[in-house]
């Protein structure tokens, strides 16, 4: 059974910092290419970013309210996905959801969320 | 980017009831149209990939048509269990874009 299990979120100042982490299993991690997708309180789907697999050059691409600020990275070696966050801003208070995608941008399975809130 | 628009934002229907949901796509995004259904307090799920491909362990009773701008997810026969709000996105370019959904509500 696939999992994608989120941890990390929480209250943030602005200007503060924060690291996710979803912890994958049930499938082969180091060839998936993931993605973060968000959600804020009471609106739509989002795509923060995405990072491919390893074998395809590990790259990364994001979205253009989080580029210079978010950083997506991967340890295969403990089938984890990360999300730097810096700089962080009121606008960016949100369900963070872990996504494995087939492709590029079709995205098969989800994490449960957690929640990140940016507040003074 | 590419812009998602769907319509109706929400709707209300009663069980049994067929439904249908556009959403329509800013410039043509051939098949690459997904739709996802997201339940109160859920993560979404993905119902239908490439436009019309259902995933597997969907009921039948979900149908996605349509290419180039403009699409369509049907539910054929209403379940109480498909109150949700349901989302298109397209995977033809970066960055992936979402519309801004379709809230079922059951009568």
């Amino acid at each position: 059974e696939v999992q994608l299990v989120e941890s990390g979120g929480g209250l943030v100042k602005p200007g503060g910092s924060l690291r996710l982490s979803c912890a994958a299993s049930g499938f082969t991690f180091s060839g998936a290419w993931m993605s973060w997708v968000r959600q804020a309180p009471g609106k739509g789907l989002e795509w923060v970013g995405r990072i491919k697999s390893k074998a395809d050059g590990g790259t990364t691409d994001y979205a253009a309210p989080v580029k210079g600020r978010f950083t997506i990275s991967r340890d295969d070696s403990k089938n984890t996905l990360y999300l730097q966050m810096n700089s962080l801003k009121t606008e960016d208070t949100a369900v963070y959801y872990c996504t494995a995608s087939r492709g590029e941008f079709i995205f098969v399975f989800w994490g449960q969320g957690t929640l990140v809130t940016v507040s003074s | 980017d590419i812009q998602m628009t769907q319509s109706p934002s929400s709707l209300s229907a009663s069980v049994g009831d067929r439904v249908t949901i556009t959403c329509r796509a800013s410039q043509s995004i051939s098949s690459y149209l997904n739709w996802y259904q997201q339940r109160p307090g859920k993560a979404p799920k993905l119902l239908i990939s490439a436009a019309s491909s259902l995933q597997s362990g969907v009921p039948s009773r979900f149908t996605g048509s349509g290419s180039g701008t403009d699409f369509t997810l049907t539910i054929s026969s209403l379940q109480p269990e498909d109150f949700a709000t349901y989302y298109c996105q397209q995977s033809y370019s970066s960055p992936p874009t979402f519309g801004q959904g379709t809230k079922v509500e059951i009568k």
